[in-house]
């Protein structure tokens, strides 16, 4: 059982490049979230999912864009880099109940 | 809104030493609350939660307890381990609803 995972673990971007990082779990979980980590900030939520076809805007979403085709997968698309984006991603899915989150390892993304 | 207050870090303590980081929390209603835990270069894990005021959350040692009339989740441990050196974040979710507000974290480091 994966779990969560996310790919890429790392990657180096330049300003207005545009990237995808994606996620995915196996536990047939509806919800699903991106978070970013900054020092001194805790887990800020981005985007998140409630089920296939259905997204929604959480406290930071400017700059990022998101779609939910099947239950497993829930990318994160940044259209035109920036510095300011440069941080560390979470993406998340939620237990049936919705009373627990499973977290992936995250990808640290670098805007130069 | 929703906030959640931690505990400044870093902190640092001897090995079988009491622990204790405290939280406090802002939110409407009765929220569920959470300790996530984040060990070295991996993601979030869920450490403890609790429902609904006076639940008492624990887990691996670890303990918290709902406290409605002071607002307040803090995390206590009789005897912490080298093992135990994390980040620890305290986050709180409306009621039948999984978006997470989280506290800025607090790094704990255990020296032997």
């Amino acid at each position: 059982n994966a779990g969560v995972t996310q790919t890429p673990k790392f990657q180096v971007l330049k300003t207005g490049q545009s990237m995808t990082l994606q996620c995915a779990q196996d536990m047939n979980h509806e919800y699903m979230s991106w978070y970013r980590q900054d020092p001194g900030m805790g887990l800020r939520l981005i985007h998140y999912s409630v089920g296939a076809g259905i997204t929604d805007q959480g406290e930071v979403p400017n700059g990022y864009n998101v779609s939910r085709s099947t239950t497993e997968d829930f990318p994160l698309r940044l259209l035109s880099a920036a510095p300011s984006q440069t941080s560390v991603y979470f993406c998340a899915s939620s237990t049936p109940r919705r009373d627990t989150q499973y977290f992936g390892p995250g990808t640290r993304l670098t805007v130069l | 809104g929703n906030s959640v207050t931690q505990m400044e870090g870093p902190v640092t303590l001897s090995e079988e030493a009491f622990l204790t980081i405290n939280c406090t929390y802002t939110a409407t209603g009765y929220p569920s609350l959470f300790w996530y835990v984040q060990y070295p270069g991996e993601g979030l894990q869920l450490l403890l939660k609790a429902t609904k005021a006076d639940d008492k959350g624990s887990n691996k040692g670890f303990e918290a307890t709902y406290r409605k009339e002071t607002t307040s989740f803090h995390l206590e441990k009789g005897s912490v381990q080298v093992s135990d050196s994390a980040v620890y974040f305290c986050a709180l979710a409306p009621f039948g609803n999984e978006k997470l507000t989280f506290g800025t974290g607090t790094r704990l480091t255990i020296i032997p």
